[in-house]
């Protein structure tokens, strides 16, 4: 099955500087990676999503990139505010069930 | 804006007992989910259901585990016999669209302590 592997496990950026997590996948088939934000006490919640024939998505001051070769899938945060820090999730999936990496908790320090 | 609601929002039981969560999907959609995440660990898919019936289901998702929608709005999941390795934080989803077109939106979770 799936398998999808995340890092770092944690970031410390400055304010104002860019963010970068980065993730790979095993199953080739996968053709949907979606990135999740998680905040204190709450549920995931979709942010950006990419699907493998695009290899690049922006929105605003998220992007994600995708090289399906080398199934390696990233987020970038540019110009960082304080309420970016959450715990964030990439995912990978080919049918119904999405299978998550473990998580990278983003710490914006002032 | 539709939200999917869970509750409770905490729940504590003894080991060996049963437990029910339950989950409101927001009411247009017809593919429904449970996830389960361990604390500080990742977000783990249990089983997805569609058309009163399971799609999909994961190696956690043993005989101890049960999906039923027992009304046109509740979503629940019933674990028979708690054990301590059942603390986790469960998380129901819901999306209008099978498979890759749909976004997926979670509820807040239901914490479950097993004693």
């Amino acid at each position: 099955g799936e398998n999808v592997e995340q890092h770092p496990s944690t970031l410390s950026v400055q304010e104002g500087d860019s963010a970068v997590i980065k993730c790979t996948y095993s199953d080739s088939a996968s053709n949907y990676f979606p990135w999740y934000k998680q905040e204190l006490g709450k549920g995931p919640q979709l942010i950006i999503d990419i699907r493998s024939n695009v290899g690049e998505k922006k929105d605003q001051r998220i992007a994600v990139t995708l090289n399906k070769t080398a199934k390696h899938f990233s987020l970038h945060i540019t110009e960082t505010q304080p309420e970016d820090s959450a715990v964030y999730f990439c995912a990978a999936s080919r049918d119904d069930k999405i299978i998550f990496g473990k998580g990278t908790r983003l710490h914006i320090l002032p | 804006e539709p939200e999917v609601t869970q509750t409770p929002s905490h729940q504590v039981t003894q080991m060996g007992q049963e437990v029910i969560l339950r989950c409101v999907p927001i009411s247009n959609h017809l593919y429904f989910y449970w996830y389960r995440q361990i604390l500080g660990q990742k977000v783990e898919f249990l089983v997805s259901f569609y058309n009163n019936e399971i799609s999909e289901k994961s190696e956690i998702f043993d005989d101890q585990f049960s999906v039923e929608r027992p009304d046109g709005s509740n979503f629940t999941l019933k674990i028979r016999s708690t054990k301590l390795e059942d603390s986790a934080m469960y998380f129901c989803a819901s999306r209008e669209l099978a498979g890759i077109t749909g976004e997926l939106f979670f509820g807040e979770g239901s914490r479950l302590t097993v004693l």
